[in-house]
């Protein structure tokens, strides 16, 4: 199985200021075929279902403040939110969906400074 | 307005059975592969299963292999998990969720299930 793993597991961050969060995966999640990577990152919130915010490492969902964007590939990702919101304050995950099992990382915390 | 609705979470004790089922609603439910992801408490997203659009192909995390098993009925526009020899650690949140990324992403809300004696 991949393993996803995500770093730091929780972040501070000042209103207005750049946050980033990074994940690696154990192999490779850049498609040889497709050229795409099968690299994907939700935010989570209390009582709310996980929200998608990017999928193929760096295409943002429909809806999604242009603040979040995501880069990488191969194995090394990064979410960065540019412009921190009060309402950003949520948990963060990586997730592959290179081949099952579908592994997500164990989430990032982020918090106002 | 697109809709996934979870039911059947409740109670249960350990070696126990429970059947979850999800209704979607406002796409086409029968064109995307579905999947079940659960949260246990204070733990991070774990993925269970998917399933292909016509049933035909179905993946599992080992953890829940030959105890839990995803179907899928098209014309009811539902999505199942069907849960036996249920354990604590299997207590969680257990969310239905459409398993596309350029298509649409859509969740449910969650039903929770506890396994406790």
């Amino acid at each position: 199985d991949i393993v996803m793993t995500q770093s730091p597991g929780s972040l501070a961050v000042s209103l207005g200021e750049r946050a980033t969060i990074n994940c690696k995966s154990s192999q490779s999640v850049l498609s040889s075929s497709t050229n795409k990577n099968y690299l994907a990152w939700y935010q989570h919130k209390p009582g709310q279902p996980p929200k998608l915010l990017i999928y193929w490492a760096s295409n943002r969902e429909s809806g999604v403040p242009d603040r979040f964007s995501g880069s990488g590939s191969g194995t090394d990702f990064t979410l960065t939110i540019s412009s921190l919101q009060a309402e950003d304050v949520a948990v963060y995950y990586c997730q592959h969906y290179y081949t099952t099992p579908q592994t997500f990382g164990q989430g990032t915390k982020l918090e106002i400074k | 307005e697109v809709q996934l609705v979870e039911s059947g979470g409740g109670l249960v004790q350990p070696g126990g059975s429970l059947r979850l089922s999800c209704a979607a609603s406002g796409f086409t439910f029968s064109n995307y592969w579905m999947r079940w992801v659960r949260q246990a408490p204070g733990k991070g997203l774990e993925w269970l299963a998917n399933i292909k659009q016509d049933g035909s192909e179905k993946n599992y995390v080992d953890s829940v292999k030959g105890r839990f098993t995803i179907s899928r009925d098209n014309a009811q526009n539902s999505l199942y998990l069907q849960m036996n020899s249920l354990r604590a650690e299997d207590t969680a949140i257990y969310y239905c969720a459409s398993d596309s990324y350029s298509l649409g992403a859509y969740w449910g809300q969650g039903t929770l299930v506890t396994v406790s004696s």
